[in-house]
C-alpha cells in the first residue's frame, strides 16, 4: 500500500532551472495538495486541487505552477528556480470531506544554488 | 481564517501523559479541530480530529471545551516516538485547504 508517492527525494538545481515535483497517490483520493517546509518553520500551502479538473492558489504560488494530470496525480513545476525556493516539498491528498484526514507523502528536498 | 494558539515546545517523560493546549478563541460553527504530528524528516501524519464531543482513538485522546474556544491533545504514555512537532489545525467545512502553523515542540525524555 503505497500511499502518497513523491519523486525525487532530493534534487540540487541552479538558479534559473526548471523541474517537476511529481506526487501520484492510489487511495482514491479527490483532493491533493503541495506545500512547502522551510528549515523550522511550519508547513505553508502553495497550491491545491480539490478535485480532479480544478486547482486552486493557496498561500504561496509566486513561482509555481501545477497540473492535475489525472485523479492520482497532481504535479508541481518551478518554471524558472530561484534560491528562495529552496525547501522541503510536500505532498498531501485527502477524501475531500473536511471530516476526513489527508496523508502525505515522505517529501522532496530542493536545493536551489 | 480561524487561528489556533500553540505553546512553541513541551517537554514530559517517557510513560507520562502529555497535554497539549491549543487555543482558537475565533472558531466558528463550521470549523472542525484536526490534530497532526510530524517526526523528524517526515512528512505530517494525522493524529485525531473533532467538531464538539470528545474523541478517542488509538493514538491520543482530544478534549475539546464546552464553548470550543479551546481543545487539548491527551497522549496517554508517551513514548520516544512520540517525540515531535504537533500541530493543532481547524478546517472549515467548506473549504478544502490544511493550513499549519508553528505547532508545539513535544520532547520526550527517557
Amino acid at each position: 500500500n503505497a500511499g502518497v508517492t513523491q519523486t525525487p527525494k532530493f534534487q540540487v538545481l541552479k538558479t534559473g532551472q526548471s523541474m517537476t515535483l511529481q506526487c501520484a497517490q492510489d487511495m482514491n483520493h479527490n483532493s491533493m495538495y503541495w506545500y512547502r517546509q522551510d528549515p523550522g518553520m511550519g508547513l505553508r500551502l502553495i497550491y491545491y486541487s480539490a478535485s480532479e479538473g480544478t486547482t486552486d492558489k493557496g498561500e504561496v504560488p509566486n513561482g509555481y505552477n501545477v497540473s492535475r494530470l489525472n485523479k492520482r496525480e497532481f504535479s508541481l513545476r518551478l518554471e524558472s528556480a530561484a534560491p528562495s525556493q529552496t525547501s522541503v516539498y510536500f505532498c498531501a491528498s485527502s477524501f475531500g470531506s473536511t471530516n476526513t484526514e489527508a496523508f502525505f507523502g515522505q517529501g522532496t528536498r530542493l536545493t536551489v544554488v | 481564517d480561524a487561528k489556533t494558539t500553540q505553546p512553541n515546545s513541551m517537554e514530559s517523560n517517557e510513560e507520562e501523559p502529555v497535554h497539549l493546549p491549543c487555543n482558537h478563541s475565533t472558531i466558528s460553527g463550521t470549523d472542525y479541530i484536526h490534530w497532526y504530528r510530524q517526526l523528524p524528516s517526515q512528512g505530517p501524519e494525522y493524529v485525531i480530529h473533532g467538531l464538539t464531543s470528545n474523541v478517542n482513538n488509538r493514538m491520543a485522546s482530544l478534549a475539546i471545551a464546552e464553548d470550543r474556544k479551546s481543545s487539548t491533545l491527551i497522549l496517554h504514555r508517551a513514548t520516544l516516538r512520540d517525540a515531535a512537532v504537533y500541530y493543532c489545525i481547524l478546517r472549515d467545512l467548506n473549504d478544502y485547504k490544511l493550513s499549519f502553523g508553528a505547532g508545539t515542540t513535544v520532547t520526550v525524555r527517557a
